[in-house]
């Protein structure tokens, strides 16, 4: 069964910290692999896609890793902000269809 | 470039009764996905439009259903209401043209069922 997970669920961090939050998958047939922040109560912002052919990818403070042997990505927050306080989540596509499965997020509290 | 709208925003219903809520691609998307989204299951995929036919289903009732239009808009409807029918429901939408074919999410449609 192919299934996404998170760790940490939460995570509460003071101010300028690096961060690192992990997913896991199982089966390493991806196709690609995405990471979304979410606000409370609204919708979903992308933030990095990676593709089965690639190791990382990088957009300002935020890179996100693959390793598709081991079935897990990381990803890496640089000198966090109160502004990065939402819940980020995972969500891996495994065929050519738009079907995402999501993992259930980890809740990042950053405090000045 | 607008992003994916979805309408409407809220809406409150009664078991029992049905809803339509509606989703608008990204000018030049034809894939449209939906999501329903609840503090219990997480966000669990519904199904996957493109050029007008479903390409796949979730693990969801008959009672869900959806379409899409030739500008690629979609609605999905739920009918016979239940409780556990109250959920954040977002779409999504890609341009399917590459295999990059990142997908944007719109703001949701927050459904209460009483």
């Amino acid at each position: 069964k192919q299934e996404v997970t998170q760790i940490p669920a939460a995570l509460s961090v003071p101010e300028g910290e690096n961060l690192v939050l992990n997913c896991s998958f199982t089966d390493s047939a991806i196709y690609n692999l995405q990471w979304f922040r979410q606000d409370p109560g609204k919708g979903l912002t992308s933030l990095l896609l990676i593709q089965s052919s690639q190791r990382e990818q990088t957009s300002g403070r935020l890179n996100a890793s693959l390793d598709k042997s081991s079935g897990r990505s990381t990803l890496y927050i640089a000198a966090s902000q109160p502004g990065d306080s939402a819940t980020y989540l995972c969500a891996v596509r495994w065929g050519v269809s738009d079907k995402l499965i999501f993992g259930t997020g980890t809740r990042l509290q950053v405090f000045p | 470039k607008a992003g994916v709208t979805q309408t409407p925003r809220y809406l409150i219903k009664t078991r029992g009764q049905q809803v339509t809520l509606s989703c608008s691609p990204i000018s030049g998307h034809r894939s449209v996905s939906w999501y329903q989204q609840t503090p219990g299951q997480g966000l669990q995929f519904l199904f996957e439009y493109f050029s007008e036919t479903q390409r796949n289903k979730g693990n969801f009732p008959g009672r869900f259903s959806g379409r899409q239009f030739s500008n690629s808009r979609s609605e999905m409807n739920v009918s016979t209401l239940e409780l556990g029918d109250s959920a954040l429901y977002l779409c999504a939408s890609s341009s399917q043209t590459s295999a990059y074919n990142e997908q944007f999410f719109g703001p949701g449609t927050r459904l209460t069922v009483l």
